[in-house]
């Protein structure tokens, strides 16, 4: 079975910091891993995916993921938070029918 | 503009009803998905489609049920067996039904019992 974890349900951090949200998973199949972000009251929108290649993703907004098959870890990042960041994040992994399994959700606070 | 319409956007349900939730999208997409989100839960699956006239179940479907007659228009039916329904719905479709596919979502529908 595959499973998500988000470290972290509350992550806090002021503007221009680095911001480091942490996603591990469970598969027993090649993973395929998605970041999500969800402002309030609004539905889901991709940040990025990885599927095969470059294990360093990029994506909209300035923010990149690495994928480590080692540590099963596919973290978020960014180098510089804005305040327009704050929004709830959530990393999810694909079945093999398509059908994305989600972690519990980060929410980013990001500070004056 | 193509995407993925929910509506209504708020609804609210008296205790014993039954309601209907929409989801259409014009992505010509064959699979679509609709998750319940609850606080500090993430979404949770409660049935998918990838083609018309089939539908699963997901991880949640006890007091839900589903229609796909057609390929842009995946209904969600909240009966009266659902004992907790107050949550956030969101709908989604993918290209296809295959692991790799990003899935696009709506924006979603709070349902309040009252």
């Amino acid at each position: 079975a595959q499973s998500v974890t988000q470290l972290g349900s509350h992550v806090s951090v002021s503007e221009g910091a680095l911001v480091l949200l942490r996603c591990n998973y469970s598969s027993s199949v090649p993973p395929y891993l998605f970041w999500y972000v969800q402002y309030p009251n609004q539905g889901l929108q991709l940040l990025l995916k990885y599927t095969t290649g470059a294990t360093l993703v990029k994506g909209i907004n300035g923010f990149e993921a690495e994928f480590k098959k080692s540590e099963t870890s596919f973290h978020l990042t960014k180098p510089s938070a804005h305040m327009s960041d704050a929004a709830e994040y959530f990393c999810a992994v694909s079945s093999n029918t398509g059908k994305l399994i989600f972690g519990q959700g980060t929410t980013l606070q990001v500070k004056p | 503009d193509g995407g993925i319409t929910q509506s209504p956007k708020y609804l609210f349900r008296k205790e014993g009803q039954n309601v209907t939730l929409s989801c259409e999208q014009n992505l010509n997409h064959d699979a679509m998905y609709w998750y319940r989100q609850d606080p500090g839960q993430g979404l949770r699956l409660i049935y998918y489609s990838q083609i018309v006239n089939d539908f699963q179940k997901g991880d949640i479907a006890e007091g839900y049920s589903v229609s796909r007659e057609k390929k842009e228009s995946f209904p969600l039916t909240v009966t009266s067996a659902q004992k907790n329904p107050t949550a956030f719905y969101l709908c989604a479709s993918s290209p296809q039904g295959a692991s790799g596919t990003e899935a696009f979502f709506g924006q979603g529908t709070r349902l309040t019992v009252v």
